[in-house]
């Protein structure tokens, strides 16, 4: 079992630059969720997919943020243009269908600076 | 939105019992409690979860009382790589994913 694979593990970029990051889910997962880490808000869940499909991006901060999920393997979460306060470690996570609330499964993460 | 309330940190020392306690009034009849480890620089990592009573694993064990309003996680003979922050979750998974909120969890520090 690989886990959750994200890329990059770092970013350093300018403010304007368009933001692109990547995350590989667990093998078999339905769910896919993304997640922004700061200091000041603590994790927050920005969207979550099931099967492909978006369901709830309610947590979205505004429209420069986007997120697809094309096929079952892989998932884009997209700042443009990035501004310094997008600043954070974004995290990727899958879970799989069962009772109760299957675990979700962190990858370790793309820390992001906008300078 | 079942909120939950953790200690902000807690320290101990190696070979000690940690109990950490979070309160959650709010629990509705559906909702599942759900333990996380985070380390630095890495993401959540899911420890153990419970309905009611008593769950244990080869990690940790989950108290839960009869009126579910607040559940602990006890870590036995804590080390020094136990050194993390826990977050407790209460929710759902079938009422959506936005009401499991991970709080600000408690940081444990464990000195030699």
């Amino acid at each position: 079992d690989a886990g959750v694979i994200q890329s990059p593990r770092h970013e350093v970029t300018e403010m304007g630059q368009e933001v692109t990051l990547r995350c590989k889910p667990i093998s078999g997962h339905d769910y896919l969720f993304w997640y922004r880490q700061t200091m000041m808000r603590g994790l927050e869940l920005l969207i979550y997919f099931n099967n492909n499909v978006p369901i709830d991006d309610s947590g979205m901060p505004e429209d420069r943020f986007s997120a697809k999920m094309p096929n079952a393997s892989f998932s884009t979460l997209k700042i443009q243009p990035s501004e310094p306060r997008d600043s954070a470690v974004y995290f990727c996570a899958s879970s799989g269908q069962g009772q109760g609330n299957q675990p979700q499964h962190f990858g370790d993460g793309t820390r992001l600076s906008i300078l | 939105l079942a909120k939950t309330t953790q200690p902000i940190s807690m320290d101990s020392y190696e070979g000690q019992e940690v109990n950490i306690t979070c309160s959650h009034n709010n629990i509705a009849t559906n909702d599942y409690i759900t333990w996380y480890q985070q380390f630095p620089s890495q993401g959540p990592r899911f420890i153990i979860q419970g309905y009611k009573t008593k769950v244990t694993n080869e990690v940790a064990s989950l108290f839960i009382p009869a009126d579910r309003k607040s559940s602990t996680l006890s870590l036995p003979r804590v080390s020094l790589s136990d050194t993390a922050v826990y977050y407790c979750l209460v929710g759902d998974m079938n009422t959506g994913f936005q009401k499991l909120v991970f709080g600000t969890g408690t940081r444990l520090l464990v000195s030699p």
